[in-house]
């Protein structure tokens, strides 16, 4: 199975702050990766596909960027409702796996 | 609005079973992939098992793979998860996900999951 390392596993930052996330992939998966926003208690949302498209609905201060196997998503200016676990994900092949998330924390 | 919705999860005992189903609306059903992510307590997101438009070709897991299966019925608009042989580890809340649309080339390019149900709880414990 392919492997995402997400890093870092914990980000603490303020309101206005810029933002990036790491995903790195054990080999080469293209730009078949996707990028979620989960908050406590509910279920994920889809943020960015295909390494950076702004999936619709969702801020323009999100955006994504990489190919192979390292990735970024960046937050331009963090907001009071972005704070969240973030999760990157590969679908180039199956098993489809997951990072091991990131917290972005209020600082 | 597409809305997925969950049922069927509980309390199960280790080497039990359990059916989840989901049920979606909004969108045509049968277009789409469909797929079972999971989330143990604390822990992050892990896919399951997914499942052709037409209900033929599925893939699972290596964690679950003999012991979940996965289907659909697209005259109901639902999705099933048959879980057998239930161990500790399986323990998570089930989300039911949709993929994204696919394209003339397959579905491939679609293999993201688009829509999220608000899931069932399994707790497997003795």
């Amino acid at each position: 199975d392919i492997q995402m390392t997400q890093s870092p596993s914990t980000l603490s930052a303020s309101v206005g702050d810029r933002v990036t996330i790491t995903c790195r992939a054990s080999q080469n998966i293209y730009d078949w990766l996707a990028w979620y926003q989960q908050k406590p208690g509910k279920a994920p949302n889809l943020l960015i596909y295909k390494a950076s498209t702004l999936e619709s609905g969702v801020p323009s201060r999100f955006s994504g960027s990489g190919s192979g196997t390292e990735f970024t998503l960046t937050i331009s200016s963090l907001q009071p409702d972005d704070f969240a676990t973030y999760y990157c994900q590969q679908y180039n092949s199956y098993s489809w796996t997951f990072g091991q998330g990131t917290k972005v924390e209020i600082k | 609005e597409v809305h997925l919705m969950e049922s069927g999860g509980g309390l199960v005992q280790p080497g039990g079973s359990r059916r989840l189903s989901c049920v979606a609306s909004g969108f045509i059903f049968n277009d789409y992939e469909m797929n079972w992510v999971r989330q143990a307590p604390g822990k992050g997101l892990e896919w399951v098992s997914n499942i052709s438009r037409s209900g033929i070709s599925t893939h699972s897991a290596d964690s679950v793979r003999g012991r979940f299966i996965i289907s659909r019925d697209n005259a109901k608009n639902s999705l099933f998860l048959q879980m057998n042989n239930l161990r500790d580890e399986d323990t998570a809340i089930y989300y039911c996900a949709r993929g994204g649309r696919c394209t003339s080339d397959g579905c491939h390019s679609a293999a993201f999951f688009q829509h999220w149900g608000q899931g069932t709880v399994v707790t497997v414990s003795s």
